[in-house]
């Protein structure tokens, strides 16, 4: 089946930083990947939307200077917390869309000290 | 403004029994929904589906209903097992827009008793 792998699963990072995550679908292409943010007990929270060789586009009230998203190919998105702050700190799940499939990275803990 | 609500944040079962998620929307727009679960510090896993062409769906132990009428769906699992414990989320999308996005609940913490 599908698999996506997201990678790091944990990071600890300095306030000011910047932390890049990435995100790959291993054995299928996928034409749009999706960035969702998740706080201790509440839902998955869209993003952004990432297609191959375009800009992303932003959810309402997700700053797209802070969250720098880049998908350099059908099989890779990363997204990138600039200047992060402990409120950055959250849980980030990926997901790779493909006919009206959805597979979803296993996510990254950030902590930002 | 949320569109997908899951007014339940937990439920608890006995093992065997019936579970029951709710989940309703508010997008009319809305013409694909899903199910996951998720364990803490991992991504979720996709359960099920329905298209809103259709009101019942059946997979093995999971069965998902929808009610387009009153913008519900309803995830049951029969029956329940200890191993079925976690959080699960139903999720919704609108086909016609092409986007693909997915607007999730915000949860229901499924706990089974042995």
């Amino acid at each position: 089946g599908a698999v996506v792998s997201q990678h790091p699963s944990r990071v600890i990072c300095k306030s000011g930083t910047s932390v890049k995550i990435e995100c790959r679908s291993l054995d299928f292409q996928a034409t749009t990947m999706f960035w969702y943010r998740q706080f201790p007990k509440k839902s998955l929270m869209l993003m952004a939307t990432s297609n191959e060789g375009s800009k992303a586009t932003y959810e309402q009230g997700v700053e797209k200077d802070k969250f720098l998203i880049n998908h350099a190919s059908l099989t890779l998105s990363t997204l990138t917390v600039t200047s992060a702050h402990p409120e950055d700190s959250s849980f980030y799940i990926c997901s790779a869309y493909r006919d009206s499939g959805y597979t979803f990275g296993s996510g990254t803990r950030l902590t930002v000290v | 403004d949320q569109q997908v609500k899951q007014n339940s944040p937990s439920l608890s079962v006995q093992e065997g029994r019936i579970s029951i998620l709710n989940c309703d929307y508010t997008n009319s727009m809305f013409d694909y929904f899903l199910w996951y679960k998720k364990y803490p510090a991992e991504g979720p896993t996709f359960l099920i589906s329905i298209s809103s062409i259709k009101d019942k769906n059946e997979d093995g132990r999971f069965t998902v209903f929808l009610n387009k009428s009153a913008k519900h769906l309803s995830l049951h699992i029969v029956p329940s097992q200890p191993g079925d414990s976690a959080v699960y989320f139903c999720a919704a999308s609108e086909g016609s827009s092409n986007t693909g996005k997915l607007i999730f609940g915000q949860g229901t913490t499924l706990q089974v008793k042995p």
